[in-house]
């Protein structure tokens, strides 16, 4: 069975730094992956995902992950943070065998003026 | 187009309350999902629709959540009787068909149970 693993629980950084979240996931075959953002009080918007092809996705509000099957992993990249991308962030999982897909536990980004 | 609807977005009940959400997912999305998300966790899988037939609902605690979607269009999530533990958030979300797998998710519905 697939799993996600978000290591980082709270992760702070002034406005205008960079940031990277790391994603780690359990699946023996190509996974398909996601990024969530999830901000106060609201639902869940897809910053980017990877299905096949290009190792490196660019998604919306300037965010990149990129997807190293020898490493497991799928960390979101952004240059330089806004005080608006304040929220949790959701890594996430599925496989081509069904409409399903895990979610991590998430990391919470609070962003320092 | 128009977004995952979901109502109500706050409920607060007393333990042994009964309550009931509603979903209504994207036109034309056959695929609908209930997350459950605790405070701080990911959301977790409930159960899972495909049009009006389930396709999972393991992870669904049956003897108090029942959830159907009768026309393969809205669907309900009923909690008979709530319990403390039952305090989260409820996401709905749907994909178009088999194979498209990037989810909309509604805004959900706070439940604090007390």
């Amino acid at each position: 069975a697939q799993s996600v693993t978000q290591p980082d629980i709270h992760i702070t950084v002034s406005e205008g730094a960079s940031l990277e979240l790391r994603c780690n996931y359990s699946y023996g075959a190509t996974p398909y992956l996601f990024w969530y953002v999830q901000s106060p009080g609201q639902g869940l918007q897809l910053l980017l995902k990877y299905f096949s092809g290009d190792t490196l996705v660019q998604g919306i509000k300037g965010f990149e992950a990129e997807f190293k099957r020898s490493q497991s992993s799928f960390n979101l990249r952004k240059p330089s943070v806004h005080w608006s991308d304040a929220a949790e962030y959701f890594c996430a999982v599925g496989t081509n065998r069904d409409d399903k897909i895990i979610f991590g536990k998430g990391t919470r980004l609070h962003i320092l003026p | 187009e128009a977004g995952v609807a979901q109502s109500p977005r706050y409920k607060i009940i007393e333990k042994r309350q009964s309550v009931a959400f509603w979903c209504n997912p994207i036109s034309g999305h056959a695929t609908l999902y209930w997350y459950q998300q605790i405070l701080g966790q990911g959301p977790k899988l409930l159960i899972q629709f495909q049009n009006n037939g389930v396709v999972d609902d393991s992870q669904l605690p049956k003897d108090r959540f029942s959830a159907e979607r009768l026309k393969g269009v809205d669907s309900t999530l009923k909690i008979q009787p709530a319990k403390l533990e039952d305090s989260a958030v409820y996401l709905c979300a749907s994909i178009r068909g088999t194979g498209h797998y990037e989810q909309y998710f509604g805004p959900g519905t706070r439940l604090t149970v007390t």
